[in-house]
């Protein structure tokens, strides 16, 4: 079982509507949950951090987290074709010599 | 503030040289982690350096080596390339303490031909 798990995709939403992402991962003792955003032939950008329970919103973005289904989400609202890009999630552990581990993320296709 | 500097940008080698790989943490910074990006494996996480000392190692072969100087930068090595080594390397570092966030240089992307 892989530590962290996403959908490879593509997933494809029309502009303007909401993107929906999806994580789970295994190690009940993940304690941060990253979202970074990767564009073609481009490196990783770090758009959302969460770290307890709930809800997080900055933006278009909200991250999601439920520690007790080991489940972590992002929602994009009115999706623009800017957003189409390749969305990595990630955690990592309770110390601080804990290593983030990736998901192989979610390519997102935004329509016009 | 400068981000994570990673350098060359691009380098083509032929299978069975060697090749090293530099990055410069964000100011401050002491964690340097790198990972492998292959169209086929996501991100794979190689290692990780904090105050000049490998922390956490991934399933890599021992041709894979780095090291970190007492500045923080970092170093990747990797000898005797195989065909399969070509990928984008991705350095990240990270501030100390728990819970921290990475921050990604633009990578170096190695063709092994």
């Amino acid at each position: 079982q892989k530590e962290v798990e996403q959908n490879s995709g593509p997933l494809s939403v029309p502009e303007g509507a909401i993107a929906s992402l999806n994580c789970t991962y295994s190690d009940r003792v993940s304690q941060s949950f990253f979202w970074y955003r990767q564009y073609s032939g481009k490196s990783p950008e770090l758009i959302m951090s969460i770290y307890s329970n709930g809800d997080k919103e900055d933006g278009r973005f909200t991250a999601q987290l439920n520690k007790a289904s080991q489940y972590v989400s992002l929602l994009i609202r009115d999706s623009q074709p800017s957003d189409s890009a390749t969305y990595l999630c990630a955690t990592t552990g309770y110390s601080s010599a804990s290593k983030i581990i990736f998901g192989s993320g979610t390519r997102l296709s935004i329509r016009p | 503030k400068a981000g994570v500097t990673q350098t060359p940008r691009y380098l083509i080698k032929t299978r069975g040289q060697q090749v090293t790989l530099s990055c410069s943490p964000i100011s401050g910074h002491r964690s340097v982690s790198w990972y492998q990006q292959t169209p086929g494996q996501g991100l794979q996480f190689l290692f990780e350096y904090f105050s000049e000392t490998q922390r956490n190692k991934g399933n890599f072969p021992g041709r894979f080596s780095g090291r970190q100087f007492s500045n923080s930068r970092s170093e990747m090595n990797v000898s005797t390339l195989e065909l399969g080594d070509s990928a984008l390397y991705l350095c990240a570092s990270r501030p100390q303490g728990a819970l921290t966030e990475a921050f990604f240089g633009q990578g170096t992307r190695l063709t092994v031909v």
